[in-house]
């Protein structure tokens, strides 16, 4: 079955540790996304990236980066420079960057950081 | 910026009784969606309505569009203990570079 996998499902930071977080995709999707999500909260979007060897940023893009050097893997590095970097972190693709079929985002399970 | 906000933020209801979530946005859509989150889990997409549809049904949810009023509901019918999860209205707006954007969730517990 096709999906959309992220590991770890969860990870320690230490404080000034960079962290990076992976996210594969075996759906032929073109377009992947970064959402950080806090306790009780929606999502805010990171990054995004609509084709490989492109990507741009989101709404909270500081102290984060990411690369999409093929198409299936679209990992989110978490830097020192990320103040409060403590939430669940989802990826999620879709089969083109407009959403034009009827299956919207397929999400990933998540991985849960925590700084300690 | 978030571009739906959901009402109640939560909500319980008993089992076999409907579940109504509501959600508002601010500027012109494309498309409207609803997303489940079971705790500690990834969002899975339930229902998408078009800009231009009024009302969608698949099984027990039945999904309303009102365009004019910038509003959308989400009406669970005969709810289920498992149907305790949050849910999400996504919005995919014509000036947000068509990237979807999430509000706030309601939280609905079903006591069994």
């Amino acid at each position: 079955d096709g999906g959309i996998t992220q590991s770890p499902k969860y990870l320690f930071r230490k404080e000034g540790q960079n962290v990076t977080l992976s996210c594969e995709q075996n759906l032929n999707h073109d377009a992947m996304y970064w959402y950080r999500q806090d306790p009780g909260q929606g999502l805010r979007l990171i990054y995004y990236s609509q084709i490989v060897n492109d990507f741009q940023k989101g709404d909270i893009a500081e102290g984060y980066s990411v690369s999409r050097e093929k198409k299936e893997s679209f990992p989110l590095t978490v830097t020192s420079a990320q103040k409060n970097p403590t939430a669940f972190y989802l990826c999620a693709s879709s089969i083109e960057g407009r959403v034009l079929n009827r299956k919207g985002y397929t999400f990933g399970s998540g991985t849960r950081l925590t700084v300690v | 910026s978030q571009q739906g906000e959901e009402d109640p933020q939560a909500l319980s209801i008993q089992e076999g009784e409907n579940a109504t979530m509501n959600c508002s946005y601010k500027t012109s859509i494309n498309n409207l969606q609803w997303y489940r989150q079971n705790s500690g889990r990834g969002l899975v997409h339930l229902i998408l309505i078009r800009s231009n549809e009024r009302e969608k049904h698949s099984g027990r949810l039945r999904v309303t569009l009102d365009t004019s009023k910038k509003s959308s509901s989400l009406l669970i019918t005969a709810s289920r203990a498992a149907d305790t999860a949050s849910y999400f209205c996504a919005t995919d707006a014509y000036n947000a570079g068509n990237m979807l954007t999430f509000g706030g969730g309601t939280r609905l517990m079903v006591k069994p």
